[in-house]
């Protein structure tokens, strides 16, 4: 089954307590996506990166890092977490970078990570 | 500054009546928009796009209105179903690298 997967799914910390968010996927996609959701704010995206070894900022990257080692993997890293982090994360997959025609460029997105630092 | 907006948190329609959801957005580098629907505990699904070298598209029951001298897009639903209440968000993208949504509209269709 084609999917995004994202671990852990609800995740307590403390601040200042590393932790990493893992995500991937199986649909060869070349296109990966970090985004949080906050109420009244919307998703707003983190860190994208358009294949392998290539990473770029989004509207909100601070206080986070990502890595591309592989096609199929994108984690997220929180090296000194804070409460202003507490969030629901989104990580999501397309084929391509985006641009039209829309077939090849759906965002599919895991079921979200909530994550709490206390 | 939010460059997608979705000024309505909610809206509530009756069972086979029209819904109609609004966006506008301020950056017109954007070339490409798209509509996503959300359920509780779960992560968005991809409902239908446009490009802005139209003005239309439609999928079914789904149809994307792009008016680009406006800087607004809608999406209508016709008819509404029960199945439809969910969150749907718009979003947009210049160059189709970076993504922007807007906050989201919270729909009810009532039996």
């Amino acid at each position: 089954e084609a999917q995004v997967t994202q671990n852990p799914r609800y995740l307590i910390t403390v601040t200042g307590k590393k932790l990493t968010v893992t995500c991937s996927q199986n649909m060869n996609h070349e296109y990966m996506s970090w985004y949080r959701q906050d109420p009244g704010l919307g998703l707003r995206q983190i860190y994208y990166s358009m294949n392998v070894e290539v990473t770029d900022k989004g509207d909100v990257p601070e206080g986070y890092k990502v890595s591309r080692k592989e096609k199929r993997n994108f984690p997220l890293i929180l090296e000194s977490p804070s409460p202003n982090q507490t969030s629901l994360y989104f990580c999501a997959s397309s084929l391509s970078s985006g641009g039209p025609p829309p077939s090849t460029d759906t965002q599919y997105f895991g079921p979200g990570t909530r994550l709490t630092v206390l | 500054d939010q460059q997608v907006k979705q000024n309505s948190p909610s809206l509530s329609v009756q069972e086979g009546r029209i819904s109609i959801l609004n966006c506008d957005y301020t950056n017109s580098m954007f070339d490409y928009f798209l509509w996503y629907k959300k359920y509780p505990a779960e992560g968005p699904t991809f409902l239908i796009s446009i490009s802005s070298i139209k003005d239309k598209n439609e999928d079914g029951r789904f149809t994307v209105f792009l008016n680009k001298s406006a800087k607004h897009l809608s999406l209508h639903i016709v008819p509404s179903q029960p199945g439809d209440s969910a969150v749907y968000f718009c979003a947009a993208s210049a160059v189709g690298n970076q993504f922007y949504f807007g906050t989201g509209t919270s729909l009810t269709v009532i039996p």
